[in-house]
C-alpha cells in the first residue's frame, strides 16, 4: 500500500485564522484527493489535485476558501482560510495509485476551530 | 448525481458472521470498495471488487456484488472485537478519456459493535 503522512495530525485553531495541511506519499503518484469528514458523518470530496494543473473543487467547494498546491508528484497542501467553527472536521489526503485501482488514504488531520 | 446507501448500524456476537450491505445508483461503476475506519484513525482500505466479477473473498473477508440489483455485501467470518469499527461503502467510474478513476463516493458508514 502506499504510505501517507499528514501534519498536522490535529490542531485547535482561532477564527478567522488559516491552516494549513500538509500530505506527504511515499511514492510518485498522479491524482490526490481531499476529503473532508464532519463528525460523525461520511467523507466530502473538496478537490482533486493533480500536479501540474489547477486544482479541481466539487460543489460547495472554493479555491478561496480551500486554495491546494501540488508542487510535485509527491506533495500537496490543502489550507482552510478563514477558519470558523463550522469547519471543524477531519480532512483527508487520499491518492490513487498509478499502477492499478486502489485508493489510500492518509491519517488525517483533526481540525477543531474555536 | 451518485449515491451510495448503507445501513447505519450492525451488532453481533463475537465469533457469528456479519453481513453489512450497500447499494448503489451509479450503474456505470467500474469500482466498489470496503473501507473500515477506527475510532481516531484514518480509513484503511479492506478491498474492492471490479464490476465484472460477482465475488471477492480475502481470508476472513467475502464481497459479494450483485450488478442488477446495484446492491455489494462485506461478509466478516468469525467477528473478533477489534472488528469493532466503521465500514465505509464507496464506489468510482473508470475515466475512458483520462487515465485513474473518479474520486470515490461514500456512503455513510456502518457502525459494527461486536459483542463478547
Amino acid at each position: 500500500s502506499a504510505v501517507i503522512s499528514q501534519k498536522p495530525s490535529r490542531d485547535i485553531c482561532q477564527r478567522g485564522t488559516s491552516l494549513t495541511i500538509q500530505c506527504q506519499v511515499d511514492s510518485q503518484v498522479t491524482m490526490m484527493f481531499w476529503y473532508r469528514q464532519q463528525p460523525g458523518q461520511s467523507l466530502t470530496l473538496i478537490a482533486t489535485a493533480n500536479q501540474g494543473s489547477e486544482a479541481t473543487y466539487e460543489s460547495g467547494f472554493v479555491i478561496d476558501k480551500f486554495p491546494i498546491s501540488r508542487p510535485n508528484l509527491t506533495f500537496s497542501t490543502l489550507t482552510v482560510s478563514n477558519m470558523s467553527p463550522e469547519d471543524s472536521s477531519i480532512y483527508l489526503c487520499s491518492v490513487e495509485r498509478d499502477r492499478d485501482n486502489e485508493q489510500f488514504f492518509g491519517p488525517g488531520t483533526r481540525l477543531t476551530v474555536l | 448525481g451518485e449515491d451510495v446507501e448503507q445501513s447505519l448500524f450492525l451488532s453481533v456476537r463475537e465469533g457469528d458472521s456479519s453481513v453489512i450491505n450497500c447499494t448503489y445508483t451509479d450503474s456505470s461503476s467500474t469500482y466498489l470498495y470496503w473501507y473500515k475506519q477506527e475510532p481516531g484513525a484514518g480509513l484503511q482500505l479492506l478491498t474492492y471488487i471490479f464490476s465484472n466479477m460477482d465475488m471477492k473473498q480475502d481470508q476472513r473477508l467475502t464481497v459479494l456484488l450483485n450488478k442488477k440489483d446495484k446492491h455489494l455485501s462485506l461478509r466478516i467470518a468469525d467477528t473478533q472485537t477489534g472488528d469493532s469499527a466503521i465500514y465505509f461503502c464507496a464506489e468510482s467510474t473508470h475515466r475512458l478519456w483520462n487515465s485513474g478513476n473518479t474520486p470515490l463516493v461514500f456512503g455513510k458508514g456502518t457502525r459494527l459493535s461486536v459483542i463478547a
